[in-house]
């Protein structure tokens, strides 16, 4: 299994940038997803990053350093919308291939 | 698009009953999930399912039971609910398995609450 750590919550200002981090722990990594969740609504997929490196997309990057087990959501022009958890899934080698999801960063975007 | 579809948005029992909740992904994925959600401890999976009358214990699969008769159906089935099922389940669905960026889709949820 893996040890995934994310920040429970973050408040940033409209306009701002803000980056969400997620460490994890794991026997053979193969693959992070990011989800974006509204409340209420089903958890939809924003990025996967298998390989070092920055991904982006639009307004949303996220980064991957296998070597230190860490990946980061950059948000940039932040919008009131951006208001939503926000889940780190890793998924490994063994068994399964099933992702594991953290427990989601609560981000709060303030006028 | 892909669209997961499941049968209640939200549902009460009483404790003992038999609860069925129903799942329909209409883009021919293989895969096949049942999560529940719960605040403070995230996205758990309670069981998954690769193909047809296939299934897989997840992480938290006591109390729980799982029925894939037909692909794009998964059912998740508790035999006789308790308090502590009182949650958010999340079904989803994957195109394959492993290997390359294979999203999950997630369907709007059923809150259920267990009396």
């Amino acid at each position: 299994g893996q040890n995934i750590d994310q920040p429970t919550e973050m408040t940033a200002t409209e306009g701002a940038i803000v980056q969400i981090n997620c460490t994890y722990q794991t026997s053979g990594f193969n693959g992070l997803f990011w989800y974006q969740q509204h409340a209420g609504e089903a958890p939809t997929f924003l990025s996967y990053n298998v390989l070092d490196g920055l991904e982006e997309k639009g307004r949303f990057s996220s980064f991957l350093s296998r070597s230190k087990g860490y990946s980061y959501l950059l948000l940039k022009e932040l919008q009131m919308k951006d208001s939503a958890s926000y889940l780190c899934a890793v998924r490994d080698t063994g068994g399964s291939y099933i992702p594991t999801f953290g427990r989601g960063t609560s981000l709060i975007v303030h006028p | 698009d892909v669209k997961v579809t499941q049968s209640s948005r939200y549902l009460v029992k009483r404790t003992g009953e038999k609860v069925f909740l129903e799942c329909v992904q209409d883009m021919d994925h293989e895969n096949m999930f049942w999560y529940r959600q719960d605040p403070g401890l995230g996205l758990r999976l309670i069981y998954f399912s690769y193909d047809v009358k296939m299934k897989e214990k997840g992480d938290i699969p006591e109390g729980y039971s799982v029925s894939r008769e037909k692909k794009e159906r998964f059912s998740l089935i508790l035999e006789s609910a308790s308090t502590n099922q009182t949650s958010m389940y999340l079904c989803a669905s994957s195109l394959e398995q492993g290997g390359g960026g294979d999203e999950q889709f997630f369907g709007p949820g059923t809150r259920l609450t267990v009396l």
